[in-house]
This record gives structure tokens, sequence and C-alpha cells, in this order.
């Protein structure tokens, strides 16, 4: 099955600086990838999203790239808040099935 | 607010016990996914369910099950909970099998005493 490695597992930032949490997928099949931000004792919400189709996608300050070579994908976060402060999940799902797979989170903590 | 609610917010039982979860996704999704969410394992799927009938199965264990009705809410079963159960279970609903985004309901925490 699809194996979601993400990097670092916590990352602190000044705020106005920028972060970027990185992922490796294992399934070359894989079609899609989201992003979650889990705020504490809160429902994962989905921010930004990326198909295989197209190697990057831009929302405000969020960005997210693509490497179908390397199979790697990135969140890239810039002029950082610190509501921005939660657990960010990458994700991949399979051509053949529809279940997202997740990488094991990273805690981003933006300081004032 | 997704649309997708999970009763009950919160459960405290005890080993060898037998629980139900519940879900109801938004209106109109046929798709449910159940998901588990614990401090040493990040958020894995368990299982899947397509307009009543089961699509896809993740790490779930034989000890757990599921079932969606024909309203389309849906059930995670849990017996013989052990104190490793505990959890938060996600459920997510999406509207049809290969729509991409799921969205997630705000979860059941479950303690085993």
């Amino acid at each position: 099955g699809e194996n979601v490695e993400q990097h670092p597992s916590t990352l602190s930032v000044q705020e106005g600086d920028s972060a970027v949490i990185k992922c490796t997928y294992s399934d070359s099949a894989s079609n899609y990838f989201p992003w979650y931000k889990q705020e504490l004792g809160k429902r994962p919400q989905l921010i930004i999203d990326i198909r295989s189709n197209v190697g990057e996608k831009k929302d405000q300050r969020i960005a997210v790239t693509l490497n179908k070579t390397a199979k790697h994908f990135s969140l890239h976060i810039t002029e950082t808040q610190p509501e921005d402060s939660a657990v960010y999940f990458c994700a991949a799902r399979e051509n053949s099935g529809y279940a997202l797979n997740f990488g094991k989170g990273t805690s981003l903590l933006v300081t004032p | 607010d997704s649309g997708v609610t999970q009763t009950p917010k919160h459960l405290i039982t005890a080993t060898g016990q037998r629980v139900t979860l519940r879900c109801s996704p938004r209106s109109g999704d046929l798709s449910v996914y159940w998901y588990q969410q614990s401090l040493d394992q990040g958020l894995q799927f368990l299982i899947q369910y397509y307009n009543g009938e089961e699509r896809a199965k993740g790490n779930i264990l034989e000890r757990f099950s599921a079932q969606q009705f024909p309203d389309l809410h849906s059930e995670l079963n849990l017996s013989s909970l052990e104190l490793g159960d505990s959890a938060l279970y996600f459920c997510a609903s999406s509207p049809s099998r290969s729509y991409n985004e799921q969205f997630f309901g705000p979860g059941t925490r479950l303690t085993v005493l």
C-alpha cells in the first residue's frame, strides 16, 4: 500500500517567515495530494490540494508543489502568522482506491 | 462546520467493552470514510462505505466493524476494547468515490480505561 513520509515533525518559525513542509510517497499511481490543517482538538480541514497533472498550485499565502518523478510534494506557507500554528498533514490517494494515506503530521509553531 | 456530524463527542469505557460510534455524512454524500487518530500512529484509514456497500479496507482490526445504512449514516462498532484503542475516531464524507475532497466530522474521542 501507499506509504507517506512527512518532514519535519516539528517546525518553529518567527512571524513573517516562510515555512516549508515536505512529503514523499511510495506509490507512483497516486494522483491526488491534499494538505490538511488540524488545530488542537478540532477536525482536519483541507487547506489546499493538487492533482498529479499539475506541478504547482497557489492560494494566497499557501502553495503546494509536486514532483512526480521524485515522488515528493511540499507545502509552502509565506508570511506566517500566529494563527497558522497547528498540525499540518499531507496525504496521498491511490488511483485505484479512494481513501487517503496520511503522513504523520508536522506541528508548526509561529511565534510573534 | 463541515456538515458531517458524529456522536458521541466523548466516550469513556472499560477494557473488554463494546461501543458504537455514529456518523451522519453531509446531505447527499454517498461515501463515508472512518479514520483513527492516535498520538503515535497519526491519522489511519480504517474503512470506506459507498452507498451502503463496503468499498475499501485499511488498517482495521477484526474486533472493529462498520456499516452504512439506507439513510447513509454509518456506524463504527468497536468490541473487546483494549487500552490501545483509545484514540480520536473521525468520519469523513464525500459526494462520490471519485470526488477528491473529503469533509471531516468533529470526531469522537474514545478513552478506554
